[in-house]
């Protein structure tokens, strides 16, 4: 089967803790974002990479980090740093603009 | 910095009635995307506009775009419950590099 997966779907973490949201895709793009949504709101860019071993920070980047060591894997880790880290993260891979999202990972801070 | 504004915020209709979408956005850009979000789920690409003057069409939804007016329209014709949604428009910084997104527009149709 083919396309995004992304992992867990849904998350709860206390206060304090650092969390790690998976993103894989195996449609050989080499584009990888990240991108989180708030209740009621549009989607703002976290990080995004273009190219395996190199990303740069979107809009939000605060109190996030991100890895990319392979073409297929792109992992966001919500910091204890960020605040108020309670959203619907999604992860999307395109190529020249048009986006495909993954199905999207709700994190809950408790 | 690129700005896109969508309006209305919510719209609430009967089924059957025609409605508009309005997408504006700030700074230049030739391409635009609209898509399609249900209730706790993830986005669903709808349209991808590529230039000015460019239409795009799909059931009882109509796409336009026009880059010198900086301003897209979702066109929905005889609404029908299934098109309930949020529906987001998304413009390219022109780099490719990334997208930026309006506030989505909450789509409600009434039987």
């Amino acid at each position: 089967d083919g396309g995004i997966t992304q992992s867990p779907k849904y998350l709860f973490r206390k206060e304090g803790q650092n969390v790690t949201l998976s993103c894989e895709q195996n449609l050989n793009h080499d584009a990888m974002y990240w991108y989180r949504q708030d209740p009621g709101q549009g989607l703002r860019l976290i990080y995004y990479s273009q190219i395996v071993n190199d990303f740069q920070k979107g809009d939000i980047a605060e109190g996030y980090s991100v890895s990319r060591e392979k073409k297929e894997s792109f992992p966001l880790t919500v910091t204890s740093a960020q605040k108020n880290p309670t959203a619907f993260y999604l992860c999307a891979i395109g190529t020249t603009g048009e986006l495909f999202f993954g199905e999207g990972s709700r994190l809950t801070v408790l | 910095e690129l700005k896109v504004e969508q309006n209305p915020l919510f719209l609430s209709m009967q089924e059957g009635k025609n409605y508009t979408i309005y997408c504006n956005y700030s700074t230049t850009s030739d391409r635009l995307y609209w898509y399609r979000q249900d209730p706790g789920k993830s986005l669903e690409s709808l349209f991808v506009l590529l230039s000015n003057g460019a239409v795009k069409q799909e059931g009882r939804l109509m796409a336009s775009l026009d880059t010198k007016a900086r301003l897209s329209t979702l066109h929905i014709t005889a609404a029908v419950h299934d098109l309930s949604a949020t529906y987001f428009c998304a413009v390219d910084d022109n780099a490719g590099n990334m997208l930026t997104f309006g506030g989505g527009t909450r789509l409600m149709v009434k039987p």
